[in-house]
This record gives structure tokens, sequence and C-alpha cells, in this order.
């Protein structure tokens, strides 16, 4: 079947580095979406990954291995606005079918 | 400042009631999508249009959810008859096939079926 793992919950600290971590089991990729969700809020776009590497959006960056089904999220300096649920999506089949498989998101916490 | 709308925001109704939810894609988006999240089952894709031609609609249940887009403005989801179940946010999102089709969400229906 196809699969999105995710933590459930982090924890950091203002001013620190988190990293959010995303595996994922698909039949094919066709790319790999981060989006931010506050509470009580709608999801919103963060990055997208498509080929290998690292993609840098200014605080946030987005890394991708296609080969290990393997993705991270890297907030840097963070922030008490950062506080927020963190979902990972893959498109996984190729083709007409564009849907997205969803992971059930990191909770991350920003303490001061 | 494009972006997707839903109406109504939020909606409680009796078990049993008919629930239409509305949602208004960007302009110039081809490709809607329908979601339901629920903290157990996290987003869900309920319904998949693109063209207002129906694409994937294997999430949602026949017997009670239909989906329709009556043009290219306009997408409804509908439950009829509704159930405490059904009680989640639903969620309206569009894209583009560019820009690896980014979904652009909506602010979401809560509804809550009493």
């Amino acid at each position: 079947g196809q699969n999105i793992d995710q933590p459930t919950e982090m924890t950091a600290t203002e001013g620190a580095i988190v990293q959010i971590n995303c595996t994922y089991q698909t039949s094919g990729f066709n790319g790999l979406f981060w989006y931010q969700q506050h509470a009580g809020e709608a999801p919103t776009f963060l990055s997208y990954n498509v080929l290998d590497g690292l993609e840098e959006k200014g605080r946030f960056s987005s890394f991708l291995s296609r080969s290990k089904g393997y993705s991270y999220l890297l907030l840097k300096e963070l922030q008490m606005k950062d506080s927020a649920s963190y979902l990972c999506a893959v498109r996984g089949n190729a083709g007409n079918n564009r849907k997205l498989i969803w992971g059930l998101g990191t909770s991350l916490a920003v303490n001061p | 400042d494009a972006r997707v709308t839903q109406t109504p925001r939020h909606k409680v109704t009796e078990m049993g009631q008919e629930v239409t939810m509305r949602c208004q894609p960007i302009l110039g988006h081809n490709t809607v999508f329908w979601y339901r999240q629920t903290m157990m089952q996290g987003l869900e894709l309920l319904a998949y249009f693109r063209n207002r031609a129906p694409l994937d609609d294997s999430g949602m249940p026949k017997d009670r959810f239909s989906a329709e887009m009556p043009d290219a403005t306009l997408a409804t989801l509908k439950i009829q008859p509704s159930e405490p179940r059904d009680s989640a946010v639903y969620f309206c999102a569009s894209g583009l096939p560019g820009e690896g089709e980014t979904q652009y969400f909506g602010p979401g229906t809560r509804l809550l079926v009493l």
C-alpha cells in the first residue's frame, strides 16, 4: 500500500533549528509537498520537491532523496508563529490522476 | 489576492438533514479537490475534478455524498442524509497543472451534525 510517515509531535525553542522528517512508500513518485497548517485554519503551501536535493526558501528549506523515500523540512530561527502542524504529501501515481497522499502531520510547538 | 472561497464557514445541523457546501476556486484554476479533515484520519480526499469533469471520487461515500461542478466558478459537495460521523472540517482546494499542480486551500467549512 501507499504510506506517509512523519512524527506526531515535536517541540523546539524559539530561535533554534528544527528538522521534521517524512518517509514515504508510494507506487511511483511525482513530487513531494510540505504544507503548514495553524490550528483552526487551512493548510498553506510551503514547498515542492521533485528532484533530489535541497530547496531553500527563506527560513524554510526542504530536502528530498527519492532513492531513500525520504524528505525533511528544516525550519531555522524559529519563531513562536511557527507553532503549527506540518503536513507532508506525495503525488504517487503518474498520468492522469494527480491526487496527493497525505501524512497525518507533525504538530510543532515552539517554546520561548 | 486570489483565494479559494468556501461557504458556509460553519454549519450545525441535525442528523438526517441535507447539507450543501460551496466552493469558488481561484479564477483560472482547472483542478478542484474536496477534502475532509478529522483528528483521527487527517486529510482524506473525497473528490477531484479537472476541467469540471470528475476524475476520482473513490474516497467519497456514494450513498450519501455527491460532488458536482455546475460551472468553472462553482463546486458543490452535498451530504444527504447527514449523520453525526460526518462532523469534520471540509476543505476545497484548487490548482493548475503547472508548478507541480500545487493545491491552494479554502478556509474550510466546519460541519457539526447533531
